[in-house]
């Protein structure tokens, strides 16, 4: 069974500086899809970026970034430029391709990191 | 924002009470998903849909069903709530050729 670890429970950064969000998943699959979700006080999923293991360059949205290592079935998340707003709950999430009807439709999270930012 | 509202935002219920979320979508998605978040677990998957009264099990579906009549309604019933059932209910979909998975507001319940 597929299984997304995240070794940090939080982590801080100062305002404008740049941190790191560590995932690593366990999976036998070849093909598969990795995203971080951020999860602010609000409470709402919102997508930060997402990754699609077939392709070798890492996905970049602005000031989010990731460092996808699939030998080492490591994804980790980079914030530049850390701003008081980014401030949330990060979660690492895993999926396969949809298949078929109905397909692997489960969406594996970690546990998520929840992040703090210091002015 | 894709379009989906969860109803009720907040619940208090006793145990041993039937309860019903209901997840709306405005814009036919096919794929619909029941989640629950709980502090330590990160989101698990209840149920999810993959067209009209097309549904399947998640990973923690013991306890919940799920009913699909209709494209835009996607309806989580607890046929008599347990206090472990208290939770973060998050409804999502996925649009067809996408493999993102976008969330609603998500669901409050508190069973005493």
């Amino acid at each position: 069974a597929q299984t997304v670890t995240q070794s940090q429970p939080e982590m801080s950064v100062q305002e404008a500086e740049t941190v790191t969000l560590s995932c690593t998943y366990d999976t036998s699959e070849s093909d598969y899809y990795l995203f971080w979700y951020k999860q602010p006080p609000s409470r709402q999923m919102i997508l930060v970026i997402r990754q699609e293991a077939y392709k070798q360059q890492n996905a970049t949205e602005n000031r989010f970034s990731v460092n996808f290592q699939k030998a080492a079935k490591s994804f980790s998340l980079k914030i530049s430029d850390s701003q008081l707003g980014d401030a949330a709950m990060y979660f690492c999430a895993y999926r396969t391709p949809a298949m078929g009807q109905g397909g692997s439709e489960k969406l594996v999270f970690g546990k998520g990191t929840k992040l703090t930012v210091n002015p | 924002d894709a379009g989906i509202t969860q109803s009720p935002r907040h619940k208090v219920t006793e145990t041993g009470t039937p309860v019903t979320l209901r997840c709306h979508q405005t814009e036919n998605h096919r794929y619909m998903y029941w989640y629950r978040q709980d502090p330590g677990h990160g989101l698990r998957l209840i149920h999810y849909s993959y067209g009209v009264k097309d549904t399947d099990k998640g990973e923690v579906s013991d306890g919940y069903s799920v009913s699909r009549s209709k494209t835009e309604d996607f309806l989580l019933t607890l046929e008599s709530a347990t206090s472990s059932q208290t939770s973060v209910y998050f409804c999502a979909i996925r649009p067809q050729g996408q493999e993102t998975q976008y969330f609603g507001p998500g669901t409050r319940l508190l069973v005493l």
